[in-house]
């Protein structure tokens, strides 16, 4: 069984404060995929990643996939109001088309 | 937009008395999935459709069930809820080809038993 740890579990920080929340695991995942999610509603898919190394940003994301794929960050740059929510990070397998391993987690509150 | 939609998004219900969520996506993917998801936790997976193929998670409850009409619709039955099935209930769909299998969600039902 895949597991995927992520943290912190909760952030509560001031605006423009920088973050960081890490998903890491023992396994190897094809792609990890990043989700915000605001009070109410689904899952909003943010990025995609999928090769060992990869850097993607989003405005004031930067996403990272390890060298080994197996472990991913989420970095936001002078975190606003608005960016507050529940982060949820998922690995895919190789082997299983579209079932995730979810992380547990990261409830981010930013404080005007 | 191509979207996933979730009807009803707020659902109350009685202790014991069935109810039916329902999917519909125009995303044309042949995956769909159904989580529930708890106070701010990672949605947990319920059960999957691979096309017509009906794909059941070891630890979900016989109480809930689904069925895939077609492509486009997906429902999620509850025969008999429970204080306990309160929740957010959300599908969610998937290509199976190419890779990566990004998965895609519906903004949920929220689900209230009385």
């Amino acid at each position: 069984t895949q597991l995927l740890e992520q943290s912190p579990q909760f952030l509560s920080i001031q605006e423009g404060e920088n973050l960081t929340v890490y998903c890491n695991s023992s396994s190897v995942f094809s792609s990890l995929q990043w989700y915000r999610q605001e009070p109410g509603e689904g899952p909003v898919l943010l990025v995609t990643v999928v090769t060992g190394g990869e850097v993607k940003k989003l405005k004031r994301l930067t996403f990272q996939f390890g060298d080994a794929r197996k472990d991913s960050s989420l970095h936001i740059t002078a975190a606003q109001p608005g960016d507050t929510g529940l982060y949820l990070c998922a690995g895919a397998s190789g082997t299983s088309y579209g079932k995730l391993t979810f992380g547990q987690g990261t409830i981010l509150t930013v404080h005007p | 937009d191509a979207m996933v939609i979730q009807n009803p998004r707020y659902q109350v219900t009685q202790f014991g008395k069935p109810v039916t969520l329902s999917c519909s996506q125009t995303l044309n993917h042949n995956v769909m999935y159904w989580y529930q998801q708890k106070s701010s936790q990672a949605p947990k997976l319920l059960f999957h459709y691979y096309d017509k193929d009906f794909n059941n998670e070891a630890d979900t409850p016989d109480n809930f069930q689904s069925r895939r009409p077609n492509t486009s619709f997906c429902f999620l039955d509850i025969r008999s809820p429970g204080l306990g099935d309160a929740a957010m209930y959300l599908c969610a769909t998937s290509r199976d080809y190419p890779k990566p299998y990004e998965q895609y969600f519906g903004p949920g039902t929220r689900l209230t038993v009385t």
